[in-house]
């Protein structure tokens, strides 16, 4: 079984549309994460949520809404996509918020804005 | 803002070579690691470190954090072809994890 899945893993759309990225983790985590990789491979945190509540929002615009509907759920929503959302997108858990704790990161989902 | 640098970025190497990548901060980390990512892949732990001057071994990898828990490094014997990949750094504070910009590895068999 996948520990972290998310879906789809590849998203092709126009600018300007609206678009979500499903997330589950099955390890009991409660702390859960969206990243963002850009093309020059830079790993920068997104959002962090621990048991359902918002933790960390990194000056994300607010067109990224994340979403957690149970612990084990984050998904998120980009509304008015623009060319420069193009990355890979990767969810991930782990244990606690503690800083040491091993993060467990999703496959990634590639969008391409064009 | 935590910066991590990583350096080199790009390494090409021969299978059998020895190899070392660093990281450093001008910030102290309470816990340090790394991570290894395949393309089309997420990272991966492979360690954590939280001492100070604290050395792990991991086959033929061995990491080091440095006394001030600003800097560490990735030494790698004897690279082989599995070895390639990308190596993250990331240094944990304040509930957040901030990764380094990564050190593309490739050996070449």
């Amino acid at each position: 079984d996948t520990a972290v899945s998310q879906t789809p893993k590849y998203l092709v759309t126009q600018m300007g549309n609206d678009k979500s990225i499903k997330c589950e983790q099955n390890l009991g985590h409660d702390t859960m994460y969206w990243y963002k990789q850009d093309s020059k491979k830079f790993l920068k945190i997104m959002f962090s949520y621990n048991n359902k509540e918002l933790i960390i929002n990194e000056t994300v615009p607010n067109r990224f809404s994340p979403k957690s509907p149970d612990k084990a759920h984050l998904n998120l929503h980009i509304n008015s996509l623009e060319l420069g959302d193009s990355a890979v997108y990767f969810c991930a858990s782990s244990l606690g918020t503690r800083s040491g704790n091993t993060i467990y990161f999703g496959e990634g989902s590639w969008l391409t804005v064009v | 803002t935590q910066l991590l640098e990583q350096s080199p970025q790009f390494l090409s190497i021969q299978e059998g070579e020895n190899l070392t990548v660093y990281c450093n901060s001008s910030s102290v980390f309470s816990s340090l690691q790394w991570y290894r990512q395949e393309p089309g892949e997420g990272p991966v732990l492979l360690v954590t470190v939280v001492t100070g001057g604290e050395v792990k071994k991991l086959k033929r990898l061995t990491f080091q954090f440095g006394d001030a828990r600003k800097d560490s490094s990735l030494h790698i014997t004897a690279a082989q072809p599995g070895d390639t990949g990308l190596y993250l750094c990331a240094g944990g504070s304040n509930y957040k994890l901030t990764f380094g910009k990564g050190t593309l590895l490739t050996v070449n068999p």
